[in-house]
């Protein structure tokens, strides 16, 4: 099936990391993206993770991956109030020929100062 | 740079009406994807196309009419609007193995 799951909500305090996870059901993905959306605004591409890498990271993210549990997490170093906002876990099922991406519903990251 | 842009970026209607979503992007990316977001349920596939006159549905069709004659633009109509199509639209563009990238939405109202 295709069912993406994230937790609701994250606080952190400013110069913590930040460590965001999902959970996807379907071995067949391919690709693994997060995005950002601020306030009013559309989806930021932050990062994306292909099915064969365990691992990449990209300034202050990091991403991890692993196959087996088929669970993904996006960490947050130095996490600042500029971070706050609700990201965004997909998985793009290749399989299936639509290459259209499949949602989390979403954790909101709350960055105390 | 325009990139993906979407218009309007708000618009108020009533029930029964019509209304139509424009999508627009400057890449020439082959695929293009019409989202609609709601609370709890992140981000749903209305409609989705490969290229050109190509067309399918996707999560939530109902409700939804698309076209594509030209790779630049995908519009959406609601044929006759109802209130639980109230929702924030997003449309997307990619190429293959490539991500999407997202306008910046329109926020639809059906009172």
């Amino acid at each position: 099936g295709e069912d993406v799951e994230q937790s609701l909500f994250l606080s952190v305090r400013e110069g913590d990391s930040s460590v965001i996870n999902c959970t996807y059901t379907d071995s067949s993905s391919t690709y693994l993206y997060w995005y950002k959306q601020e306030p009013g605004a559309g989806l930021q591409l932050l990062t994306y993770i292909f099915s064969n890498m365990d691992m990449k990271q990209d300034q202050r993210l990091t991403v991890l991956l692993n196959k087996k549990d088929k669970h993904l997490s996006l960490r947050i170093a130095d996490t600042q109030t500029g971070d706050s906002a609700i990201y965004f876990c997909a998985e793009c099922l290749r399989d299936t020929g639509r290459r259209a991406l499949t949602f989390g519903s979403g954790t909101r990251l709350q960055v105390q100062p | 740079d325009a990139g993906i842009t979407q218009s309007p970026r708000y618009k108020i209607t009533e029930t029964g009406r019509q209304v139509t979503l424009m999508c627009h992007q400057t890449w020439s990316h082959s695929y293009m994807f019409w989202y609609r977001q709601d609370l709890g349920h992140g981000l749903r596939l209305i409609y989705y196309s490969a290229a050109a006159d190509i067309t399918d549905k996707g999560e939530v069709p109902d409700g939804y009419v698309v076209s594509r004659s030209k790779t630049e633009n995908f519009p959406l109509t609601l044929e006759s609007a109802t209130r639980s199509q109230t929702s924030v639209y997003f449309c997307a563009s990619s190429v293959e193995n490539q991500p999407q990238h997202f306008g910046d939405g329109t926020r639809l109202s059906i009172l």
